[in-house]
């Protein structure tokens, strides 16, 4: 049962434009939100968390969004540069207090020069 | 920043001998460890926690007999398959977490493991 969802497997954005990656999640208790970047065969790289006390959270060109009553939580990449261009997961935890993160099955972004 | 090494990158095993990942927190003390498995475009999915010096939690349908976990240090835990199959190929991902921070959740740099 998938408690965390990318519905879109893919994104294609122009330099310099925004690119929004969007996460659903269904299990309320979840209250710690993470974004990670892959490439292929290498493990997640870190982005930028999001406390379910929080509403925004912004870290250079990166911003996450979050809307608890929607259950939803946003990507915003702004500028986006090609180096961007990977697999981005959202992850969810019921607490950042040891419990094992809950992964989307990620978004594939590319960004065109 | 907080890094974890994992070890190998690849391995090719014939189906039937086991093979051993290897997990290190290399600059903490990783309290957590978590496996996780990724097959093609699927999402990375948690097959087991394990706590220093205690036995691993597996998640349901993970065989803990098949995939046996060691957490013997507070920088150091261990994935063997053993037995493997051709249906085991799949890219091996070890998280570790220490005690507080963004650092908390550190990947390694994962393992892709071929059975032929």
């Amino acid at each position: 049962d998938q408690q965390v969802k990318q519905n879109s497997p893919s994104l294609s954005v122009q330099e310099g434009r925004i690119s929004i990656l969007n996460c659903d999640y269904t299990n309320s208790m979840f209250d710690y939100f993470l974004w990670y970047k892959k490439y292929p065969a290498e493990g997640p790289t870190f982005l930028i968390s999001i406390s379910s006390i929080k509403d925004k959270n912004e870290d250079g060109r990166f911003t996450v969004f979050l809307n608890k009553s929607a259950k939803h939580l946003s990507l915003h990449i702004v500028p986006s540069q090609p180096g961007d261009s990977a697999v981005y997961f959202c992850a969810a935890s019921v607490s950042n207090s040891g419990y094992a993160l809950n992964f989307g099955k990620g978004t594939s972004l590319l960004v065109t020069p | 920043g907080a890094v974890v090494s994992q070890h190998p990158s690849r391995v090719i095993c014939k189906s039937g001998t086991s093979v051993k990942i290897e997990c290190r927190s290399l600059d903490f003390q990783a309290t957590t460890m978590f496996w996780y498995r990724q097959f093609p475009k699927q999402s990375l999915m948690l097959m087991a926690t394990s706590n220093e010096g205690s036995k691993a939690t597996y998640e349901q349908g993970v065989e803990k007999d098949k995939f046996l976990i060691n957490h013997a240090s507070l920088t150091l835990s261990t994935l063997t398959v053993t037995s493997a199959h051709p249906e085991d190929s799949s890219f091996y991902i070890c998280s570790a977490r220490g005690s507080t921070g963004v650092y908390g959740y550190t990947f390694g740099s994962g393992t892709r493991l071929t059975v032929v």
